[in-house]
């Protein structure tokens, strides 16, 4: 069974700071890796995605990086701001269903302060 | 090209009533899953559907349905509700298989008293 695991579960930084958000899986087939940021009360917003024969993925100011032999991946926020305060999430699909079923990890509460 | 859309935003019901929630996916997507997200559970997969075909199930009772209409939109319904499904139901699509982007709708927030 796929376990998902975040770590630290909430996070404050002073804005302008660099970070890394860290998600470790126990199962290492896995199909890809997604990362998400939910605003208190609303969806999902999708931010990167990383197949599972990529390393990495940049979208702007964010990097994501897999390394599935040792079952992590980490969120590299560069250049941190007040706008980027959310909960962040990952999940993996489950790889023995042919469907998009999604484990989420339970998320890392990030807090940038001005 | 619009998002993901879910129907109603906000609902309050009672123990005991049904209520049903609605998901337009993103034009094109085949597959919809619904989850259930709460603070002490995070999380959960309902179920999903593809090709209005139930795909995958998750862990919850009988009283959660679902299906899927030819134009892929979905539907959830929970009937006799509990307490315990106080909960934000969210709906995802994405176009056919696991690798690729899940889109998420902004969800329906239930409120049971």
């Amino acid at each position: 069974k796929q376990e998902v695991t975040q770590i630290p579960a909430a996070l404050s930084v002073p804005e302008g700071e660099n970070l890394v958000l860290n998600c470790s899986f126990t199962d290492s087939a896995i199909y890809n890796l997604q990362w998400f940021r939910q605003d208190p009360g609303k969806g999902l917003t999708s931010l990167l995605l990383i197949q599972s024969s990529q390393r990495e993925q940049t979208s702007g100011r964010l990097n994501a990086s897999l390394d599935k032999s040792s079952g992590r991946s980490t969120l590299y926020i560069a250049a941190s701001q007040p706008g980027d305060s959310a909960t962040y999430l990952c999940a993996v699909p489950l790889k023995e269903t042919s469907g998009s079923r999604l484990t989420f990890g339970e998320g890392t509460q990030l807090t940038v302060n001005p | 090209k619009a998002g993901v859309t879910q129907t109603p935003r906000y609902l309050i019901k009672t123990r005991g009533q049904q209520v049903t929630l609605s998901c337009s996916p993103i034009s094109g997507h085949r597959s919809v899953s619904w989850y259930q997200q709460t603070p002490g559970q995070g999380l959960q997969f309902l179920f999903e559907y593809f090709s209005e075909t139930q795909r995958n199930k998750g862990n919850f009772p009988g009283r959660f349905s679902g299906r899927q209409f030819s134009n892929s939109r979905s539907e959830m319904n929970v009937s006799t509700l509990e307490l315990g499904d106080s909960a934000l139901y969210l709906c995802a699509s994405s176009l056919m298989t696991v690798q690729e982007t899940q889109y998420f709708g902004p969800g329906t927030r239930l409120l049971v008293l």
